[in-house]
């Protein structure tokens, strides 16, 4: 049973728009979530997270968006450049119980020229 | 500068045949994680150390065994490689079990 659930597979974008990513969960008990980025041959990197007592987090073109009541979160990447196709991964963990991180299936993101 | 090694990058191996893939870190974190990938899948969590306390995930078979001789070294060893074995091992630190993890570039396992 999936409790990380990313539903796009995969997302084309055009140089200079906005991405958006999307996460959906199903464990009322996570309170902190993460976004890693991860290009082929490579190993996941962090990109940025956000906890549960916040519904928005930016760093730099990174925006990341909570909506508890929906269990549901979103990255926005704008404006979005070709360094930013990669598979994006969703995580989530329960740190008041010390849990560890759960991954989503992630979601391939390419940027057109 | 690397924080997370992963040695080698590809290995092959024979069907049966055991298999040592290592991980070394720079970081002095007190957590080691390994995880196996497998295309268009999550990563999924095989054990970890706290320190020198083994964790094994309920459903990781017996076939994957893990040694952590000291803080900077964690191995994890595949006693007797299936093809359904192969995949993208990742190897990932962090400070606690609670902070962000820190992830090495993957040792890719083909078997043959």
């Amino acid at each position: 049973d999936q409790q990380v659930k990313q539903n796009s597979p995969s997302l084309s974008v055009q140089e200079g728009r906005i991405s958006i990513l999307n996460c959906d969960y199903t464990n009322s008990m996570f309170d902190y979530f993460l976004w890693y980025k991860k290009y082929p041959a490579e190993g996941p990197t962090f990109l940025i997270s956000i906890s549960s007592i916040k519904d928005k987090n930016e760093d730099g073109r990174f925006t990341v968006f909570l909506n508890k009541s929906a269990k549901h979160l979103s990255l926005h990447i704008v404006p979005s450049q070709p360094g930013d196709s990669a598979v994006y991964f969703c995580a989530a963990s329960a740190l008041n119980r010390d849990d560890k991180i759960i991954f989503g299936k992630g979601t391939r993101l390419h940027i057109l020229p | 500068d690397a924080m997370v090694i992963q040695n080698p990058r590809y290995q092959v191996t024979q069907f049966g045949k055991p298999v040592t893939l290592s991980c070394s870190q720079t970081l002095n974190h007190n957590v080691m994680y390994w995880y196996q990938q497998k295309s268009s899948q999550a990563p999924k969590l095989l054990f970890h150390y706290y320190d020198k306390d083994f964790n094994n995930e309920a459903d990781t078979p017996d076939n994957f065994q893990s040694r952590r001789p000291n803080t900077s070294f964690c191995f994890l060893d595949i006693r007797s490689p299936g093809l359904g074995d192969a995949a993208m091992y990742l190897c990932a630190t962090s400070r606690d079990l609670i902070n962000t993890q820190y992830f090495g570039p993957g040792t890719r396992l083909t078997v043959l």
